[in-house]
C-alpha cells in the first residue's frame, strides 16, 4: 500500500520558469516531510523540510507547502535552472515511529534551457 | 555537509554468491541506519532499520535470513544478501540519521546477479 504518491511521474519546465512538484500522502498520522533530489547513479541529496506545524517552508529557491486538510504537499521550485533536472522524492514520517520514512515513486523533472 | 559513503557502488556476481555491501557515515555518528531497495521506474522501499549494537527490525515481507544486516558502529553498517539469486538485482542504498536529523543517503549499490 503506497502511503505516499507521487502522481507525475515526470514534468518538463522551460528555464526561468516555475517547477510545481506534488505529493499526496494516506496517513494521517504524517508530521514531518522530506523533498529529495536524486542525480542518476548517485543516491538521494536531502534538499528541504516542513513539519506539520507549519503549511509553508522557504529555503533559496525552493519552497514547499503542506496542506494537512488534503494530505497534499508541493514543492516549488522558482526560477527552475537547468541544474534542477533530476528525481524528486518526497518522503514522510510520523514523530512515533522514529526516522522511518516512507518515500513517493519519484517524479522526473527536466527544465529545458 | 554530511557524507555517507556506501561500498562498492556496483557488483555483479553469479547466482548462489553472497554480496556483502557497507554503509558508513563519514563525519558523524548515526544512531540509525536504513537499507532501502529500489526498482526501477518505483519509490525507494525501506527493507531495514538498525540501530547501533542492537538487532534490525525488518519491514514486512523482507527476509531476515536472505538479507543480514549488522550494525556494527555508530559509524558502519552491513547488508548481506545470502545467496544471491537473479531476483535479488536491484538498487540497494542505505542511509544514516542522528535523531531529529534528515537522513543522509549513500550512493547506492547495483547488485547484478547472473
Amino acid at each position: 500500500d503506497q502511503q505516499v504518491k507521487q502522481n507525475s511521474p515526470s514534468l518538463s519546465v522551460q528555464e526561468g520558469r516555475i517547477s510545481i512538484l506534488n505529493c499526496d500522502y494516506t496517513n494521517s498520522m504524517f508530521d514531518y516531510f522530506l523533498w529529495y533530489k536524486k542525480y542518476p547513479a548517485e543516491g538521494p541529496t536531502f534538499l528541504i523540510s516542513i513539519s506539520s506545524i507549519k503549511d509553508k517552508n522557504e529555503d533559496g529557491r525552493f519552497t514547499v507547502f503542506l496542506n494537512k486538510s488534503a494530505k497534499h504537499l508541493s514543492l516549488h521550485i522558482v526560477p527552475s535552472q537547468p541544474g534542477d533536472s533530476a528525481v524528486y522524492f518526497c518522503a514522510a514520517s510520523a514523530s512515533n515511529t522514529g526516522n522511518q520514512f516512507y518515500f513517493g515513486t519519484g517524479t522526473s523533472l527536466t527544465v529545458i534551457p | 555537509g554530511a557524507v555517507v559513503s556506501q561500498h562498492p557502488s556496483w557488483v555483479i556476481c553469479k547466482s548462489g554468491t553472497s554480496v556483502k555491501i557497507e554503509c558508513r557515515s563519514l563525519d558523524f555518528q548515526a544512531t540509525t541506519m536504513f537499507w532501502y531497495r529500489q526498482f526501477p521506474k518505483q519509490s525507494l522501499m525501506l527493507m531495514a532499520t538498525s540501530n547501533e549494537g542492537s538487532k534490525a527490525t525488518y519491514e514486512q515481507g523482507v527476509e531476515k535470513d536472505k538479507f543480514l544486516i549488522n550494525h556494527a558502529s555508530l559509524t558502519l553498517s552491513t547488508l548481506t544478501v545470502t545467496s544471491a539469486h537473479p531476483e535479488d538485482s536491484s538498487f540497494y542504498i542505505c542511509s544514516a540519521a542522528l535523531n531529529g536529523q534528515p537522513q543522509h543517503f549513500g550512493d547506492g549499490t547495483r547488485l547484478s546477479i547472473l
